[in-house]
């Protein structure tokens, strides 16, 4: 089977610091992994994805993520937070063990970003 | 450009009443269909898919049906809600398999369900 796991449900850092949200993963097969931000009330837009190829993959808003297969992880970073940064953040894995194939994805429990000035 | 569109934003419904949400996709043609609810602090589960018209798979046994009447539209419905039905719900379309699997979900802005 395939599982996100996101480490720490809640991370604060202060505004201009690094952030570091943690997303381990585990799959029999090579992943697809996603990550995805949530702002209240809305629906979850996509920061990234890594399918192949370069395992340091950058996205929007300055926040980039990197494959480590020998970890199982894909953490996301961005150098320097800014206030609009405080969301709620999702790491996902596309389920491609399901015999329809349907690109189902897998989501974390989730990571709530706090921003302090 | 493809958008989602999804409706009402928030509901309010009694226990015992029933219960329709609409999801549309523009700008796309035979698109992989999402229902996920996302309850608080735990998470996004998926509830249900669809890969055609008339084709749901359902991923947990609940009080709650799907349908897709037509390519792009996609409807989460129950005939008496519980309480535990309380949630913020998700619909999301991707590329469907034909065009890889490692297309991204796209979704709503989501409705907030609240049971009383």
């Amino acid at each position: 089977a395939q599982s996100v796991t996101q480490l720490g449900s809640h991370v604060s850092v202060s505004e201009g610091a690094l952030v570091l949200l943690r997303c381990n993963y585990s799959s029999s097969v090579p992943p697809y992994l996603f990550w995805y931000v949530q702002y209240p009330n809305q629906g979850l837009q996509l920061l990234l994805k890594y399918t192949t190829g370069a395992t340091l993959v950058k996205g929007i808003n300055g926040f980039e993520a990197e494959f480590k297969k020998s970890e199982t992880s894909f953490h996301l970073t961005k150098p320097s937070a800014h206030m609009s940064d405080a969301a709620e953040y999702f790491c996902a894995v596309s389920d491609r063990l399901g015999s329809s194939n349907t690109g189902k994805l897998i989501f974390g429990q989730g990571t709530t970003l706090q921003v302090k000035p | 450009s493809q958008t989602i569109h999804q409706w009402p934003a928030t509901l309010v419904q009694p226990v015992g009443s029933p219960l329709s949400l609409e999801c549309t996709v523009e700008g796309t043609s035979n698109p992989n269909l999402y229902w996920y609810r996302q309850a608080a602090g735990r998470g996004l589960q998926l509830l249900f898919y669809s890969v055609g018209i008339g084709q749901i798979s359902s991923e947990v046994p609940q009080n709650l049906s799907a349908s897709r009447p037509q390519d792009r539209q996609f409807i989460l419905s129950s005939k008496k809600l519980l309480l535990s039905d309380s949630g913020f719900y998700l619909c999301a379309w991707s590329k469907n398999r034909d065009r890889g699997l490692n297309s991204p979900l796209h979704f709503g802005n989501g409705t907030r369900l609240t049971v009383t």
